[in-house]
């Protein structure tokens, strides 16, 4: 079945970039696209943006335009999340979701199977 | 901005129907979806354009719009259904979510 595995809890300090990790199972990863969401504690869920697997296209959050990036590994099929420039508001957890599309037509935006989370801790 | 509204709580016993709302202008022009969540697990997505279910989704969870308000109907709640659940929409290539409801089942 259908499964998305996240990499491991992270401690940063400001001003570091962190790299999260997920790794797809039981579906062609070149046929969907990878949303990444995250939670701060008390505040709300905020998508980030999302990568088509297949040509790697990507759409970012406006919030974070300048400061993340997502990429992927077609031969891992694997997804990857990058935010640089880490302060204390980051700490976050970060999620990985699977689109039923590719997001190349309107259809995007259903987080159809999702990671488990991956706990960011920003703290010097 | 759009802002999307959900009670923060809502108790039920055990076989009875919860009904979650969420509502926001944006609703009146963008489907709505909700995800179920809890502790130590991964999200479940349960309802898309407002009233669609996915495959595997039990159909005691269902959706329904009406103007700018979604609704989350759980008929027959059970315990395993405590959780908390949210609603969320895209527009203006953003996506907006609600602040989440837990729901309690005892």
């Amino acid at each position: 079945q259908v499964q998305l595995v996240q990499s491991g809890a992270e401690v940063k300090q400001p001003g570091a970039s962190v790299k999260v990790s997920c790794k797809a199972f039981g579906y062609t990863f070149t046929n969907h696209a990878v949303h990444w969401v995250r939670q701060a504690p008390g505040q709300r869920l905020e998508w980030m943006g999302w990568i088509n697997a297949a040509n790697g296209n990507t759409k970012y959050s406006q919030k974070f335009q300048a400061r993340v990036t997502i990429t992927r590994d077609t031969s891992a099929s694997t997804a990857y999340m990058e935010l640089s420039s880490l302060r204390s508001e980051d700490t976050s957890v970060y999620y990985c979701a699977r689109d039923p599309g590719d997001c190349s037509t309107m259809s995007c935006y259903n987080f159809e199977h999702w990671g488990q989370g991956t706990l960011v801790t920003v703290s010097s | 901005s759009y802002e999307l509204t959900q009670p923060s709580s809502l108790s039920v016993s055990p076989g009875q129907t919860a009904r979650i709302t969420c509502s926001g202008d944006v609703l009146a022009e963008k489907y709505a979806r909700w995800f179920q969540r809890k502790p130590g697990q991964a999200p479940v997505f349960l309802i898309y354009k407002d009233s669609e279910r996915p495959s595997g989704i039990p159909d005691r969870f269902s959706g329904s719009s009406s103007g700018t308000t979604v609704t989350l109907t759980i008929s027959g709640a059970q315990v395993e259904d405590e959780a908390d659940y949210y609603c969320y929409s895209a527009a203006d290539n953003n996506v907006i979510f609600g602040g989440g409801t837990k729901l309690t089942v005892l």
